[in-house]
């Protein structure tokens, strides 16, 4: 089961430029968490946001959670080549696994 | 921060033969972990949760006679692959929840089976 999309589902930039990628999901959650995964590798987890909270930042990372709207955005400032990978979201609803949108493929050119 | 890892990393095997990978917990308990598959390109889908001394719980379309999951103890899980097909060729992964800091799962780094 997946709990929403991803939009877009590919973006492409120059160096130096900001990525945006927002996640939609469809039920009430605990906690929304951002990962990262390069091609045909593992996770690595970027941040989390609780459902209490609306901004979070991480480094170069700046993460917004609307409950409201079932929506969140993951912002990536000032990118380099070696952000090019895949992005998700993925919804905790407290004590099951955590569920995982479709994603976005991030292409930086230098 | 805690650690994952999953045995093996990946594996080529024949059609219709079976496949164990187990997943561990190294430094911290886990009553329940996830299994997970990903196909190219795709995102990850969760199969089932393995609950430490009792049945596992699968996903709607995922064969629990297929994939069977065995959580013995409160730091290994482990799925085999029943006579696999080509079709089940994916990187599995497995993450586990930290019974103390129960808000965050920790992901182990997948299992490529290449089923020939």
């Amino acid at each position: 089961s997946q709990q929403g999309e991803e939009d877009p589902q590919a973006l492409s930039i120059q160096e130096g430029e900001n990525a945006t990628m927002n996640c939609s999901y469809k039920t009430s959650i605990n906690n929304l968490q951002w990962y990262r995964q390069n091609s045909g590798r593992g996770l690595v987890h970027l941040i989390l946001i609780r459902s209490n909270e609306r901004e979070k930042h991480s480094g170069r990372l700046r993460v917004t959670l609307d409950t409201s709207k079932k929506s969140s955005s993951l912002l990536i400032t000032a990118s380099r080549a070696a952000d090019t990978a895949s992005y998700f979201c993925a919804t905790d609803q407290a004590g099951t696994a955590l569920i995982f949108g479709k994603g976005t493929t991030l292409s930086v050119s230098s | 921060g805690a650690v994952v890892s999953q045995h093996p990393s990946w594996v080529i095997c024949k059609s219709g033969t079976s496949v164990k990978i187990e997943c561990r917990s190294l430094d911290f308990q886990a009553t329940t972990m996830f299994w997970y598959r990903q196909f190219p390109k795709q995102s990850l889908m969760l199969m089932a949760t393995s609950n430490e001394g009792s049945k596992a719980t699968y996903e709607q379309g995922v064969e629990k006679d297929k994939f069977l999951i065995n959580h013995a103890s409160l730091t290994l899980s482990t799925l085999t692959v029943t006579s696999a097909h080509p079709e089940d060729s994916s990187f599995y992964i497995c993450s586990a929840r930290d019974m103390v800091r129960t808000d965050t799962q920790y992901f182990g780094p997948g299992t490529r089976l290449t089923v020939l």
